[in-house]
């Protein structure tokens, strides 16, 4: 079974500097996806990132960018110039990318990010 | 543009009563998901759809029942609410299947049972 371990239960960073985000999981697939997904305050869950285990470049979206570590099953977030919209929760989450696959995402627990002016 | 809606956003209800969570998707997805979040996790998989009636059981689905008769809507019956049934709803849709497809997500409906 796979699993997803988010071991910051909180953390916080001061407007304009950067802070990263721990992940790690468990897979006996070769085959799969990690995201990063933000839950704001509001409660909507919002994609931030995603990387595709076969691609070794690391995925980078404006500010957000990851750091993929195949081998060691870590998957970090790096927040560069935190603005204050940026505090949420940030959930990593995991699925399998098999023909059958349905599209279950497994969760971590989450980290809460509080950005502070 | 819409995307997910769910609706109501808060519900209280008593020890075995029951309630339907309504799901509805403007993107003309093919799958859609029903997920949980209980306080301090992350979501796990209640239920989730394929097409218009194909539905099939994820993570988690003691107490709930689910029907798909359009595209659009996915409600989430709950039959005998109980205390453990107190938790946040999320309701997602996705074009296909797998993990190239971004799940979209609504709002959430926060539930707790008393």
């Amino acid at each position: 079974a796979q699993t997803v371990t988010q071991s910051q239960p909180e953390m916080s960073v001061q407007e304009a500097e950067t802070v990263t985000l721990s992940c790690t999981y468990d897979t006996s697939e070769s085959n799969y996806y990690l995201f990063w997904y933000k839950q704001p305050p509001s409660r909507q869950m919002i994609l931030v990132i995603r990387q595709e285990a076969y691609k070794q470049q690391n995925a980078t979206e404006n500010r957000f960018s990851v750091n993929f570590q195949k081998a060691a099953k870590s998957f970090s977030l790096k927040i560069s110039d935190s603005q204050l919209g940026d505090t949420a929760m940030y959930f990593c989450a995991f699925m399998t990318n098999y023909g059958g696959s349905q599209g279950n995402l497994i969760f971590g627990k989450g980290t809460k990010l509080s950005v502070k002016p | 543009n819409a995307g997910v809606t769910q609706t109501p956003k808060f519900r209280i209800l008593k020890i075995g009563q029951s309630m339907t969570l309504q799901c509805t998707q403007d993107m003309n997805h093919n799958y859609m998901y029903w997920y949980r979040q209980d306080p301090g996790m992350g979501l796990k998989l209640i239920y989730y759809s394929v097409g218009a009636g194909i539905t099939d059981k994820g993570e988690v689905p003691n107490g709930y029942n689910v029907s798909r008769s359009t595209t659009e809507d996915f409600p989430l019956r709950l039959e005998l609410a109980a205390p453990s049934q107190t938790s946040v709803y999320f309701c997602a849709s996705s074009y296909r299947g797998g993990a190239q497809n971004i799940q979209y997500f609504g709002a959430g409906t926060r539930l707790s049972v008393l």
